[in-house]
């Protein structure tokens, strides 16, 4: 198996510009996390899927904030416009229901807003 | 106060000596911990998971859980440089279905 899929690995932007992460996660996973990371606030839940369904979005930050998860296969994290402050680590996991603990992590998009 | 803390670190231990790694929680409720490890640049990993008080061992790793002072410790015997990464202390808060709640990490370096 693969493993979770992210790209792009780096998104260097102008604010104001739109951003679109793309996740594709482990075949089988029933739960998708969207997380970002920063040196300040650490590692904070976004939104969460199950089933495609968003289950919980109480972490994204503002309305700029976006997420989708048209199948089982592709969910999409979407900010417009963005802002400096958005510069971070945007990681998505995946997990089963049965072991929805053990989230597995993709490899991360590093974005940069100029 | 956050709910889930951890010392920031850095902490540095030479090489063949116990790493301990602390995390507290507000949540009296919580139930279920998490240890995740993430190596410099790469993303966060699972390596030690434990509801029930006391330890828990997995090869050099032992988690311990003391739910009435609500601390989780991980404690790593025979450290490596190889186990030198910033380690993650998550929590199941209660009410949460499967979200968990990170602290911000122990930056741990083993010292050859």
């Amino acid at each position: 198996d693969a493993g979770v899929i992210q790209s792009p690995r780096h998104e260097v932007t102008e604010m104001g510009q739109e951003v679109t992460l793309r996740c594709k996660p482990i075949s089988g996973h029933d739960y998708l996390f969207w997380y970002r990371q920063t040196m300040m606030r650490g590692l904070e839940l976004l939104i969460y899927f199950n089933n495609n369904v968003p289950i919980d979005d109480s972490g994204m930050p503002e309305d700029r904030f976006s997420a989708k998860m048209p199948n089982a296969s592709f969910s999409t994290l979407k900010i417009q416009p963005s802002e400096p402050r958005d510069s971070a680590v945007y990681f998505c996991a995946s997990s089963t229901w049965e072991n929805s603990y053990e989230q597995y992590f993709g490899p991360g998009t590093r974005l940069t807003v100029t | 106060q956050k709910e889930v803390e951890q010392n920031s670190g850095p902490l540095s231990v030479p090489e063949g000596a116990i790493a301990s790694l602390n995390c507290t929680y507000s949540d009296r409720g919580s139930q279920s911990f998490f240890w995740y490890r993430q190596y410099s640049g790469k993303s966060p990993e699972l390596i030690m998971f434990i509801y029930s008080n006391g330890d828990k061992e997995d090869g050099r790793f032992t988690a311990q859980l003391n739910k009435a002072s609500q601390y989780v410790s991980l404690l790593i015997r025979d450290s490596q440089p190889s186990d030198s990464a910033t380690y993650l202390c998550a929590a199941r808060l209660s009410g949460s279905a499967r979200q968990l709640t990170f602290g911000s990490g122990t930056q741990l370096t083993v010292l050859p």
